[in-house]
């Protein structure tokens, strides 16, 4: 079955620690990934996709096939870091994301 | 900038009752999409939609139906609303291309006494 894990509800950092938020992922194919952020009352929006390889508010995301993992990484936390983050797969010929159920980080002061 | 619209950010209604959450997008986009969001089960996809007059469900479906006569305006429909639909309706669109990007719309947040 294709699925997103993320194995994490909540992720706490102090601000300038290196944040890692994880998501791996079920499917046989190429997989296409991406993670979205959603601010406090704010419209959850596109963080990065995989196939950019764009590095985003200072966030990056490497596909690792062998792992199935989509794992996202910032070396240094700032607090208006602190949002809700999706990782999403759609797979190859697909229409419709498949989301993980989400990882809350905040970044404390 | 793509717009997506929500019409209400916040409902109250009784159960039993149908309701409605419209939602309308400007870019001229094929897909539309309706998800909830509940803490610790993620964006859930309940209906989407190609194109006017077409639908297809999503994971969810059951005791919701939607609508879409025209391109831009996506309506999920409640047909007797109950208690554990109390949750965060979010709207969708994207283009027909590959690996567009959906835009999303702020949420309305249902809640059912």
């Amino acid at each position: 079955a294709q699925r997103v894990t993320q194995p994490e509800k909540l992720l706490s950092v102090f601000k300038g620690a290196p944040v890692e938020l994880k998501c791996n992922y079920s499917y046989s194919g190429s997989p296409e990934l991406f993670w979205y952020v959603q601010y406090s009352r704010q419209r959850l929006q596109l963080l990065l996709r995989h196939i950019s390889r764009e590095s985003i508010k200072g966030f990056t995301a490497d596909l690792n096939k062998g792992e199935t993992s989509f794992h996202l990484k910032k070396p240094f936390a700032q607090e208006e870091d602190s949002a809700m983050y999706y990782c999403a797969l759609l797979p190859r010929g697909a229409d419709k994301l498949i989301f993980g159920t989400g990882t809350r980080l905040q970044v404390f002061p | 900038d793509v717009k997506v619209t929500q019409s209400s950010r916040y409902l109250v209604k009784r159960t039993g009752e149908k309701v409605f959450l419209e939602c309308v997008q400007d870019m001229d986009h094929e897909n539309m999409f309706w998800y909830r969001q509940d803490p610790g089960l993620g964006l859930r996809l309940i209906y989407f939609s190609y194109d006017v007059k077409m639908k297809e469900k999503g994971d969810i479906p059951e005791g919701y139906s939607v609508s879409r006569e025209k391109k831009e305006r996506f309506s999920l429909i409640l047909e007797s609303a109950s208690t554990n639909q109390t949750s965060m309706y979010l709207c969708a669109s994207s283009p027909w291309t590959d690996n567009s990007p959906l835009h999303f719309g702020n949420g309305t947040r249902l809640t059912v006494t």
